[in-house]
């Protein structure tokens, strides 16, 4: 089993429309989470931190479950630039060292 | 004022050559890393520095050799050239072990 899963989509939508994707892990001792966006052919871009409580930037809201094993992303008013791969990141419990685990990416086309 | 480069951007050669991939950060952060994305776009870690040490190891071919000369650089060389090879290579760096990667824009590494 994949350390980190996510549909690889693409999910096409409106602009203006609400998405979300999840993402699940299989290592209950993971530490840290995050989203991180890549477009086309360019590197990956910390998009934010995934926190318990839930947290919110702008449009963006993330979101973690620790009892499932999941997290998810939710953006609202989707924009035509945000079309992008949306990469499920995650540290695993390795002796407090940053190796960044990603997911496969979800990829999301915003169309007007 | 890039913060996180790499050179070069592209990278054509044949099969059994010896190249190098260089990476630069003047972002004053002390942890490096080298990345794998391939064709299916998983990004994988290689490799992380910190402080010109080496710190993580992945199950990486022993073709593959970083060198840290100072904390602000780290080069991956790779030795015999295997067509498996051909990937997207990403350096990132963090201010330490436990914050956020900045990425550089990658190096298109093509085996013909």
């Amino acid at each position: 089993r994949k350390e980190v899963e996510q549909d690889p989509g693409p999910f096409n939508v409106p602009e203006g429309a609400t998405v979300a994707f999840n993402c699940t892990y299989s290592n209950s001792a993971s530490q840290s989470f995050f989203w991180y966006r890549q477009d086309c052919r360019k590197e990956p871009k910390l998009l934010m931190s995934v926190y318990s409580s839930g947290n919110e930037d702008g449009r963006f809201t993330a979101q973690l479950n620790r009892a499932s094993q999941y997290i998810s992303l939710l953006i609202r008013d989707s924009k035509l630039s945000d079309s992008a791969t949306y990469l499920c990141v995650m540290t695993p419990f390795s002796g407090g060292y940053n190796k960044l685990i990603f997911g496969a990416g979800t990829r999301l086309a915003v169309h007007p | 004022d890039t913060a996180v480069s790499q050179t070069p951007k592209y990278l054509v050669t044949q099969m059994g050559n010896d190249k190098s991939i260089k990476c630069e950060q003047n972002l004053g952060h002390d942890t490096m890393y080298w990345y794998k994305q391939d064709s299916k776009k998983f990004l994988k870690i290689m490799f992380s520095y910190n402080n010109k040490e080496l710190i993580i190891n992945e199950t990486v071919p022993n073709r593959f050799s970083p060198k840290s000369p100072d904390k602000a650089h780290l080069n991956l060389h790779i030795n015999s050239l295997e067509l498996g090879d051909s990937a997207v290579y990403f350096c990132a760096s963090s201010p330490d072990v436990s914050q956020p990667q900045h990425f550089g824009d990658g190096t298109r590494l093509s085996i013909l």
